[in-house]
C-alpha cells in the first residue's frame, strides 16, 4: 500500500477564491470519506462515496462545496466562494469494507485571508 | 444522535508513567470503537479498535476494552515513552456506511 495521499498539503487563499482539493485513496479501496477538522477539536465527517457514488452529504456541506470521484478512483473536494470560517484542515480516508479500518491521508491545511 | 467525549487535555506525563485516557460514547446500537493518534506534523493513524463488547483492542503496548455496562472504552499504557506524545482520538461507527465520529482530541505531552 502506498497510503492515501492528498494535494496540496498547505493552501492559503483569500475570501471569494474557489480552491480545489485532490484525494488519492488506497488503489482497492471503493470507500473515500471527507472529514473536516479544526483546532483542538476531532474530525467532523462531510461526505462519503462508495465506487463513483456520492451516497451521503454531511449538513456541514454548503452549497459553496462540492465533491467528486470520477471512476471511483481519486476524488476532489472544491469549495466555491471561500469564507474565513472554511480555514480548517480536510482529511480525506478510505477503506475496502465499512468494518475495515479507515486509513486517513495527511490533509491539507486551508488557510482564508 | 451518537457521541463521543473524552477527557480535555494536555495531559503531562513524566516517563514510563501510567497513561489512562477515559471515553465514553452514546450510542443507539452497539458501534465499533476505535483510538487513533495524531502525531506531531503527521496524520491520522488507527491505534486500536474493538468491534464488540468486551473485546481488547492492543497495540504498542496501548491497551482499551470495549465496556458495554459503562459505555466507555478508556486507553491505557502502563509505561509511557516520549514518543508518546501526541494527540489521541477516542470514535466510533455509528452507521451502516462507516462514518466515524470522533471525540474532541486529548494532547498527551510526556517529559523525559
Amino acid at each position: 500500500d502506498t497510503g492515501v495521499s492528498q494535494d496540496p498539503r498547505h493552501k492559503i487563499t483569500k475570501r471569494g477564491q474557489n480552491v480545489t482539493f485532490r484525494c488519492d485513496p488506497i488503489s482497492e479501496h471503493n470507500r473515500l470519506y471527507w472529514y473536516r477538522q479544526t483546532l483542538g477539536q476531532g474530525p467532523e465527517f462531510l461526505t462519503y462515496f462508495q465506487n463513483e457514488a456520492q451516497l451521503e452529504k454531511s449538513r456541514l456541506l454548503s452549497d459553496r462545496f462540492s465533491a467528486e470521484r470520477p471512476k471511483g478512483s481519486f476524488s476532489t473536494l472544491e469549495i466555491q466562494r471561500t469564507e474565513q470560517g472554511d480555514s480548517a484542515m480536510y482529511l480525506c480516508a478510505s477503506s475496502r469494507t465499512r468494518e475495515e479500518t479507515q486509513y486517513f491521508g495527511p490533509g491539507t491545511r486551508l488557510l482564508v485571508l | 444522535g451518537d457521541s463521543v467525549t473524552q477527557m480535555e487535555g494536555p495531559v503531562t506525563l513524566s516517563e514510563e508513567a501510567f497513561l489512562t485516557i477515559n471515553c465514553t460514547y452514546t450510542a443507539t446500537g452497539y458501534p465499533s470503537l476505535f483510538w487513533y493518534v495524531q502525531y506531531p506534523g503527521e496524520g491520522l493513524q488507527l491505534l486500536l479498535k474493538a468491534t464488540k463488547a468486551d473485546d481488547k483492542g492492543s497495540n504498542k503496548g496501548f491497551e482499551a476494552t470495549y465496556r458495554k455496562e459503562t459505555t466507555s472504552f478508556h486507553l491505557e499504557k502502563g509505561s509511557v515513552q516520549v514518543s508518546d506524545s501526541a494527540v489521541y482520538f477516542c470514535a466510533l461507527i455509528y452507521d451502516s456506511w462507516g462514518k466515524l465520529q470522533f471525540g474532541a482530541g486529548t494532547q498527551v505531552v510526556v517529559t523525559p
